[in-house]
């Protein structure tokens, strides 16, 4: 089935410093990923779209120069949360489409940042 | 806008059966999924549903009343392994996954 790798699990950093997050469609290619954060109790909010070869798209209220996105590959996106605060720290979820026309989500295991 | 309400909490017991409900108030409507996510990971596909009725899968099954703006997930047979969040989410106008609104979760925890 459709695997989607997601690196590194868990993150912590002082604040101030910058933080990349991988993702990677291991079986399948994915022109499109979606990176999504997730709160406490929270639902998961979808930040941006990458598209691979294009500019990312970001959701309202997500800053793009804060959240930078790299769609390099058919197989790898990266997310890099330049000049981390402690607001930031949440669980950070890539996902890819497959399936189903591309509607069903195959998510990766998450990175949990924790900014110091 | 897209509004998505689901219970925050539920509890049942091993092996009973229980009902997760989920409304939904969308711009547009592209089917709903059901997300299962244990605590920590990332959320993995339960079910898919673009038309009226019951979709059945194994232990799991899913309903949908698109005139009533209403989905239910229900297990059977429950498991101690069940216990994690249960996510709804719709896909709403334009059909593409980056439509896709997710509920809170609701929380089953399952007592032996």
């Amino acid at each position: 089935g459709a695997v989607v790798s997601q690196h590194p699990s868990r993150v912590i950093c002082k604040s101030g410093t910058s933080v990349k997050i991988e993702c990677r469609s291991l079986d399948f290619q994915a022109t499109t990923m979606f990176w999504y954060r997730q709160f406490p109790k929270q639902s998961l909010m979808l930040m941006a779209t990458s598209n691979e070869g294009s500019k990312a798209t970001y959701e309202q209220g997500v800053e793009k120069d804060k959240f930078l996105i790299n769609h390099a590959s058919l197989t790898l996106s990266t997310l890099t949360v330049t000049s981390a605060h402690p607001e930031d720290s949440s669980f950070y979820i890539c996902s890819a489409p497959r399936g189903r026309g591309a509607n069903v989500l195959t998510f990766g295991a998450g990175s949990r940042l924790t900014v110091l | 806008g897209q509004n998505i309400d689901q219970p925050t909490e539920m509890t049942a017991t091993e092996g009973a059966i229980v009902q997760i409900n989920c409304t939904y108030q969308t711009s547009g409507f592209n089917g709903l999924f059901w997300y299962q996510q244990h605590a920590g990971e990332a959320p993995t596909f339960l079910s898919y549903n673009v038309l009226d009725g019951l979709e059945e899968k194994g232990r799991f099954s899913s309903f949908l009343s698109r005139s009533k703006g209403y989905s239910y997930l229900l297990l059977k047979e429950l498991q101690m392994k069940d216990s994690a969040s249960y996510l709804c989410a719709v896909l709403g106008s334009g059909g593409g996954a980056d439509g896709l609104t997710f509920g809170k979760g609701t929380h089953l925890i399952i007592q032996p």
